[in-house]
Order: structure tokens, then C-alpha cells, then sequence
């Protein structure tokens, strides 16, 4: 079945610095794919998507591109803040199975001022 | 405001009695799902609906039930809740379960305790 594995939190950053969460999956056909931000407190909330491969999503500095030859969608931001300090979510929404969307453990991020 | 509403927020229960989680979306949107949320676990799905009258099983359904009567509401049954139902449960929608429109919208989340 469909999967999703990404890196082991948490990981602890200083403000300015690059950030990388690693996220590969496993799926069957051609799912799109997700990161999902959770803030303290709060729901998930959409950071952003990849429908197809070589596509790249972007928002709010973040970036990752659907590698489907290394099925990795890694999440990347140049230059991490405090307010960046959430949960990360990667996830994916196959196209079969009811368009189940999966998600990962989820890797908590600090960043310190 | 487009939004995904639960109640309650919190809540603490004894083991055995029933209770019901509630969600509202205000979008129209065809597809909803409920998750739980335990540490290390990540997200894991446990009923979804396709559209009214329409649900399905996720990966950990044993213990709840669901209903779908109306698009707008899909309430969470915990008929007689154990320890190991004690988690943060999240209701989500999305406009339909196509694998293209498949973005979810998320509720606030909502606590579970069962003692």
C-alpha cells in the first residue's frame, strides 16, 4: 500500500539558517503530493502541493519538488524564522483506495531566535 | 469565512459513555474524513465519506462510527469509548476525492480523554 516516511524531529534550528525535511514515499499510479504545517493549537493547514512529477510547490519561502525517480518530496526553506516553529507534515493522495490521503509522523521544528 | 467547525474542543469522558464529535463545513464540499493524531504516529485515518449517504472505512475504524446525512455535517459516534480512543481527533474536507482536487481543510482539532 501507500506510504509515507519522513525525517525524525525534532529538529532545532537558529534563526536565518537552511532548512531540509526530508519526505519519500511509496505509491502505486500517480498520487499528488503535500506538505501540511500544524501550529501550535491549531488544525493542519495546506502549505503546499504537487500534482505531478518535476511540478514544484512553493509558498511562504518553503519549497519542495515531486522527484518521482527518487520518489522524495523534500521540504526546503532558505532562510527559516522563529515564527517558521510548527509541526511539518508530508503527505500524499493516491488515486486509488477512496483518494485516501496518507500522511507521515510529522517532524516538529524549533527555530531559535 | 470558509471553515471546518468541531465541537467540542475538549473533552473528558469515563469509559462506556457514548458521545458524539460533531463537524460542519461551509464550503460544499463533497468529501470529508476524520482523523485521529497520536505522537509518533503521525495522522490516521479512521472513516471517510465520499459524499452523502457514502462512507467508508479508513485504516483505524474500530470503536467509532460515522454518518452522513447531510453534505455540510459528519459527526464522529464513540459508543462506548475506552482509554485508547484517547487522542486528538481532526475532521477534515476537501471538495471532492478526486486525486487533483485533493487539498484538505482542517478543524481546529478536537481533544479527546477517556478515562
Amino acid at each position: 500500500g501507500n506510504s509515507v516516511t519522513q525525517m525524525e524531529g525534532p529538529v532545532t534550528l537558529s534563526e536565518e539558517a537552511f532548512l531540509t525535511i526530508n519526505c519519500t514515499y511509496t505509491a502505486t499510479g500517480y498520487p499528488s503530493l503535500f506538505w501540511y504545517v500544524q501550529y501550535p493549537g491549531e488544525g493542519l493547514q495546506l502549505l503546499l502541493k504537487a500534482t505531478k512529477a518535476d511540478d514544484k510547490g512553493s509558498n511562504k519561502g518553503f519549497e519542495a519538488t515531486y522527484r518521482k525517480e527518487t520518489t522524495s518530496f523534500h521540504l526546503e526553506k532558505g532562510s527559516v524564522q522563529v515564527s517558521d516553529s510548527a509541526v511539518y507534515f508530508c503527505a500524499l493522495r493516491g488515486n486509488t483506495g477512496g483518494f485516501k490521503t496518507i500522511f507521515g509522523a510529522g517532524t516538529r521544528l524549533f527555530v531559535k531566535a | 469565512e470558509a471553515q471546518v467547525t468541531q465541537n467540542p474542543r475538549y473533552l473528558i469522558t469515563v469509559t462506556g459513555k457514548k458521545l458524539t464529535v460533531t463537524c460542519s463545513q461551509n464550503m460544499n464540499h463533497e468529501y470529508m474524513s476524520w482523523y485521529r493524531q497520536d505522537p509518533g504516529l503521525g495522522l490516521r485515518q479512521i472513516y471517510y465519506s465520499m459524499n452523502v449517504e457514502v462512507t467508508d472505512k479508513g485504516d483505524v475504524p474500530e470503536g467509532y462510527k460515522v454518518s452522513r446525512k447531510e453534505k455540510r455535517n459528519f459527526p464522529l459516534i464513540l459508543e462506548s469509548p475506552s482509554p485508547n480512543q484517547t487522542s486528538l481527533y481532526f475532521c477534515a474536507s476537501s471538495l471532492s476525492g478526486g486525486v487533483n482536487t485533493g487539498e484538505l481543510f482542517f478543524g481546529e482539532g478536537s481533544r479527546l480523554t477517556v478515562l
